[in-house]
């Protein structure tokens, strides 16, 4: 199975300012790499898919970026509406894996 | 618009069987695939399965032995059933819809929390 190695498992930052999430596949996924967002007590939201392509509706203050076997998910101008967790997805290989997962707060 | 709900019990006893049902509605389970997706309480989440909107199945090796997908298009509806449940089954089970042709989940149902407790 493909490893997803997601850090930091939590980040506190000020509204405003901006944020890095990392997100390393044991191997090379070849940018089949989705990020999802999920507030608590919701179901997991797509953010990113193909590792920088951002899906209809997501600010675009989020951003994805990465290849090979790193990859990043980038928000800008932290809001109050982005206290989520926030996961990577590796689709390249059965099993789809996922990152453990990044708890993000406002300071 | 695009909608899938999961239901099911919300109380197994270990050893049972759980069996979820996921209802979609506005796309067709010809066309696109339907995958389950588990989380264990506030943790990271598990890719179970998956139903191709040609009725064949891939499952996570982790589960082959026990879990089952299936689907009955004329109701819109996929089931999941995995025997054997422990304590460890206890989480919350997501349907999720792939996008076409890729791999990633764009419409998530709202989950059902499973617990598995005598």
């Amino acid at each position: 199975d493909i490893r997803m190695t997601q850090s930091p498992a939590s980040l506190s930052a000020s509204l405003g300012e901006t944020v890095n999430i990392e997100c390393l596949a044991s191997e090379d996924i070849y940018s089949d790499l989705a990020w999802y967002q999920q507030k608590p007590g919701k179901s997991p939201q797509l953010l990113i898919y193909n590792a920088n392509s951002l899906q209809n509706g997501v600010p675009s203050r989020f951003s994805g970026s990465g290849s090979g076997t790193q990859y990043s998910l980038k928000i800008n101008s932290l809001q109050s509406e982005d206290v989520a967790t926030y996961f990577c997805q590796q689709y390249n290989n059965y099993p789809f894996t996922f990152g453990s997962g990044t708890k993000l707060e406002i300071k | 618009q695009v909608q899938l709900k999961e239901s099911g019990p919300g109380l197994v006893q270990p050893s049972q069987t759980l069996s979820l049902t996921c209802t979609v509605s506005g796309f067709s389970l010809t066309s696109y695939s339907v995958h389950w997706v588990r989380q264990h309480s506030g943790k990271s989440l598990e890719w179970m399965g998956r139903m191709w909107s040609d009725g064949d199945t891939s499952y996570n090796s982790a589960f082959t032995s026990r879990l089952s997908i299936s689907r009955d298009t004329s109701k819109s509806q996929v089931f999941l059933k995995m025997n054997s449940l422990q304590t460890e089954d206890t989480g919350t089970y997501y349907c999720a819809r792939n996008r076409y042709g890729y791999s990633y989940f764009d419409y998530w149902g709202q989950g059902v929390m499973v617990t598995v407790s005598s």
